[in-house]
């Protein structure tokens, strides 16, 4: 267990709709990161919160948004979906404190969503 | 962040040693190796970093080249549940934020 919990862990939803997939990251962890992982893509960075504020931009959609709340976790809203974005989306969490020096990542277990 | 390449896929037999190689030719003096593995579907797990000299953990050993241009994540006695994708990643210092970039990786079969 990596101390990284992710909600729901599959979600079945229509093309045109909105999901919101939730993380909590380990305690203590200041950073958040979040993946998808489709068959064909591979793990593709998303985006990065430190301690409430976005820091890195990967190749993510318009359609889709993140926060980190006060409480530290972080929500990935994905809306207007299409078939395309059915995948494994991962969130990780790292302590983040420490510039300078090596950062581990601890993933959760992900969300399986599917668009039909 | 300096680029990686591996081989896209490996056969170790259980038992013996897994030697996964890691080509990071154009890696710059800030800049740490890292592995990571992926089990089917689960989401990925750190395995080991380094900066210049091996190390070694419970799981692995790492071997960085005096150059630093490769490295290689040894598992002394690979077992069936070592069976995975192994993904060796370059990047920064880190400073409060930064993209961690999967590439292919390795897919390394443990065999019985």
């Amino acid at each position: 267990d990596s101390g990284v919990t992710q909600t729901p862990k599959h979600l079945i939803t229509a093309t045109g709709q909105r999901v919101t997939l939730r993380c909590s990251p380990r305690s203590g962890d200041l950073s958040v990161y979040w993946y998808q992982q489709s068959l064909d893509q591979g793990l593709q960075f998303l985006i990065q919160y430190y301690n409430g504020e976005e820091r890195a931009k990967g190749n993510i959609l318009e359609r889709f948004s993140a926060q980190q709340f006060p409480d530290l976790h972080s929500e990935l809203n994905l809306s207007s979906l299409e078939l395309g974005d059915s995948a494994l989306y991962f969130c990780a969490s790292s302590v983040g404190a420490r510039a300078g020096g090596a950062e581990k990542l601890f993933f959760g277990s992900g969300t399986q969503l599917s668009v039909l | 962040d300096a680029k990686t390449t591996q081989p896209p896929s490996m056969d170790c037999a259980e038992g013996r040693a897994a030697n996964l190689p890691c080509n990071h030719s154009t890696i710059s003096g800030n800049e740490y190796v890292y592995w990571y593995r992926q089990i089917h579907s689960q989401g990925p797990q750190y395995i080991i970093h380094g900066l210049k000299n091996n190390e070694t953990n419970e799981m692995a050993s790492l071997i960085i080249t005096e150059d630093r241009k490769s490295s290689t994540l040894i598992l002394p006695h690979a077992t069936l549940r070592d069976t995975a994708v192994y993904y060796c990643i370059v990047r920064g210092f880190y400073n409060q934020g930064g993209k961690l970039i999967f590439g292919q990786g390795t897919e390394l079969s443990v065999k019985p």
